[in-house]
């Protein structure tokens, strides 16, 4: 599973609300990455980071924030969920620096009411 | 800008029946990587494999076989003899080969759910 662990699994809240989904790997990956699956879309990525403090934008950033002050940890932040975030989200760590790989933590579903 | 295509929404099959899951893509780069993710209905994505834009051989591993086309843009995936375990969604990927040291971004197709029965 390449070490990573992503939390909550599962989390339902109101529309509004902020939420922090986290993502914690052991293995020191430098690169780190946010999916979101939605039906019909497979999955886009939302941010990712290639070092402590260092992130961009993805395809679907759009109301999301990502912050990553150690290497194990990335978090991805809904400032003010909305119904349209609903969804799973994946979190990816790259081997290596060549390796183009990405290996993928095991997904928290987040539904907002 | 990448683009993944896979066509085909959803596959049934008979178990024991060859299948080929289709890709096709779009890129402007000259040197990529294209992928195979397995999702099982327990939800986790699994790595399938990953192909070089400049290696054309087909590959095989035990009942899978992917045949990468660069003329036609295509990365297709058949399970020879299906079995019931093959049920999941497929998706292929696609993402440039960068620099050493810059982010891979994969670009996904919308997945293909394959239904395999007894």
């Amino acid at each position: 599973d390449a070490g990573i662990t992503q939390s909550p699994r599962h989390k339902v809240t109101e529309t509004g609300t902020p939420v922090t989904l986290r993502c914690h790997q052991t293995e020191n990956h430098r690169y780190m990455y946010w999916y979101r699956q939605d039906p019909g879309h497979g999955l886009r990525l939302i941010h990712y980071s290639y070092g402590v403090k260092d992130t961009d934008k993805g395809e679907v950033s759009d109301g999301y924030s990502v912050s990553r002050s150690k290497t194990e940890d990335f978090l991805l932040t809904l400032e003010s969920a909305t119904s349209s975030q609903t969804s799973v989200y994946f979190c990816a760590i790259r081997e290596g620096i060549t390796n183009e790989k990405l290996f993928f933590g095991s997904g928290t579903q987040l539904s907002v009411l | 800008a990448q683009k993944v295509t896979q066509a085909q929404t959803e596959i049934s099959v008979v178990e024991k029946e060859d299948v080929t899951l289709d890709c096709v893509y779009e890129t402007r780069d000259t040197t990529y990587y294209l992928f195979w993710y397995k999702q099982p209905p327990s939800g986790e994505l699994v790595f399938l494999i990953r192909r070089n834009s400049f290696d054309e051989q087909n590959e095989i591993s035990g009942r899978y076989s992917w045949n990468f086309q660069k003329s036609t843009s295509s990365f297709n995936f058949t399970i020879t003899a299906s079995q019931v375990v093959d049920s999941a969604v497929y998706f292929c990927a696609l993402t440039p080969r960068g620099r050493d040291g810059t982010a891979s971004k994969l670009t996904f197709g919308t997945g293909t759910r394959l239904q395999v029965t007894l």
